[in-house]
């Protein structure tokens, strides 16, 4: 596709369940980020991958975030026993290389009841 | 690791004033110092980015200003206009390459 993939764009769930959230990002892109923001806040890094290395972790809140990037490409954030505090969007980027510019998804809004 | 601070977190000028946003970073090592716009409901797009090899750079109303010794960089918007009201974010690269962002700040053009 032409720009980075997220998807579902939104998602309703019940505090305690699981959740995966997908982001494709542009083909040929190495580097891929996701960050979080919350209602009226700023971006919250979570998570780089970049090429073969093994990723940057350490923006996750907590261990029940997960994410992995597959053929290094597709990733998922996983995040296991939702609590409400987990509500917002959630932000995939990616860029060509180590530094440069991000392309950003629409994000995944994520609802925890 | 990386922390970017970012002021003022709310800004209101009046149509056709400049508006200037500040960001410090704590890395040393940080190269790379993009600016990022969010309209509202829409997605952060890359306005204007600057390195450390440069000291200013400008892209017809926009600006951005870097002090490597004093670590901070500067945002400078000329000539605002309504369409410039968003969100507009500051980043800094760290020494791990990842791209830390600053807190954000709301700017409001006054018409």
């Amino acid at each position: 596709g032409a720009g980075v993939s997220q998807s579902p764009s939104n998602k309703v769930t019940e505090k305690g369940k699981d959740v995966e959230l997908r982001c494709d990002p542009i083909s040929g892109h190495t580097a891929l980020y996701w960050y979080r923001q919350s209602l009226g806040q700023g971006l919250e890094f979570l998570i780089y991958f970049q090429g073969n290395s093994a990723p940057d972790k350490s923006g996750l809140p907590s261990d029940r975030f997960s994410a992995e990037r597959t053929g290094g490409s597709v990733s998922t954030l996983t995040i296991q026993r939702t609590q409400q505090e987990d509500s917002a969007v959630y932000l995939c980027a990616s860029s060509v290389g180590m530094t440069g510019e991000l392309f950003f998804g629409e994000g995944s809004r994520l609802t925890v009841l | 690791g990386e922390n970017v601070e970012q002021h003022p977190s709310t800004l209101s000028v009046q149509e056709g004033d400049s508006a200037v946003i500040k960001c410090t970073y704590s890395d040393s090592a940080s190269n790379y110092f993009p600016w990022y716009k969010q309209e509202l409901g829409k997605r952060p797009q890359l306005i204007i980015d600057i390195r450390s090899n440069v000291g200013e750079k400008k892209d017809q109303r926009i600006a951005v200003t870097l002090n490597k010794t004093a670590k901070h960089f500067s945002l400078h918007i000329t000539e605002t206009q309504p369409e410039d009201s968003a969100v507009y974010f500051c980043a800094a690269d760290s020494s791990a390459s990842k791209i830390i962002f600053g807190s954000g700040t709301r700017l409001s053009i006054r018409p």
